[in-house]
């Protein structure tokens, strides 16, 4: 009963190959994220779809697209992996709530550990 | 955008109170303060959010003081399961979805 999942947890890959990191949410949220976490553990947003449609897109390369088949799905694929690419990136998923009284809190995926040798 | 600030790192030790000190002098009036919790190879968390005074959950409370330009994650009585970073955000009331992960604080509690 996994909360939000992401696929694949390690991927090794060689500089200018493309790839993909899937990321599921089974709680219905309307929101999801990506983040990507330097080895310095500095965590930053990356994108950000509401119900399949882009609503954030914080100056990311090109390189990196990523596609919402549905609300409950956000993948992310990287075209001409780079080594400045190795990095922890992490899908989250929030309810679209916000009142007076309380804010949006996201629920993170275990992270997918990309290297690029 | 209220940026944040915290101490890198923190050493304690089990049964210890901790108090995590962040500051945020730029908040705005609508502004929440979040803070997450990370643990080795995990995401990253939520522990607890507040807009003023106190908030206290079965994990942590908040202190946040009037002029709310600093917030005070305490946690009572850590054990070495509570060796993490921890993560003071501050939400942007202009941009519901925006949330900025500042370099947390790594807590090291030991036995």
């Amino acid at each position: 009963d996994t909360a939000v999942s992401q696929t694949p947890k390690y991927l090794v890959t060689q500089m200018g190959n493309d790839k993909s990191i899937k990321c599921e949410q089974n709680l219905g949220h309307d929101t999801m994220y990506w983040y990507k976490q330097d080895s310095k553990k500095f965590l930053k947003i990356m994108f950000s779809y509401n119900n399949k449609e882009l609503i954030i897109n914080e100056t990311v390369p090109n390189r990196f697209s990523p596609k919402s088949p549905d609300k409950a799905h956000l993948n992310l694929h990287i075209n001409s992996l780079e080594l400045g690419d190795s990095a922890v990136y992490f899908c989250a998923s929030s309810p679209k709530i916000r009142t007076s009284v309380i804010r949006e809190t996201q629920y993170f995926g275990p992270g997918t550990r990309l290297l690029v040798l | 955008l209220a940026k944040t600030t915290q101490p890198i790192s923190m050493d304690s030790y089990e049964g210890q109170e901790v108090n995590i000190t962040c500051s945020h002098n730029n908040i705005a009036t609508n502004d929440y303060i979040t803070w997450y919790q990370q643990f080795p190879s995990q995401g990253p968390r939520f522990i607890i959010q507040g807009y003023k005074t106190k908030v206290t959950n079965e994990v942590a409370s908040l202190f946040i003081p009037a002029d709310r330009k600093s917030s005070t994650l305490s946690l009572p009585r850590v054990s070495l399961s509570d060796t993490a970073v921890y993560y003071c955000l501050v939400d942007d009331q202009y941009n519901f979805n925006k949330f900025y992960f500042g370099s947390g604080t790594k807590l090291n509690v030991k036995p």
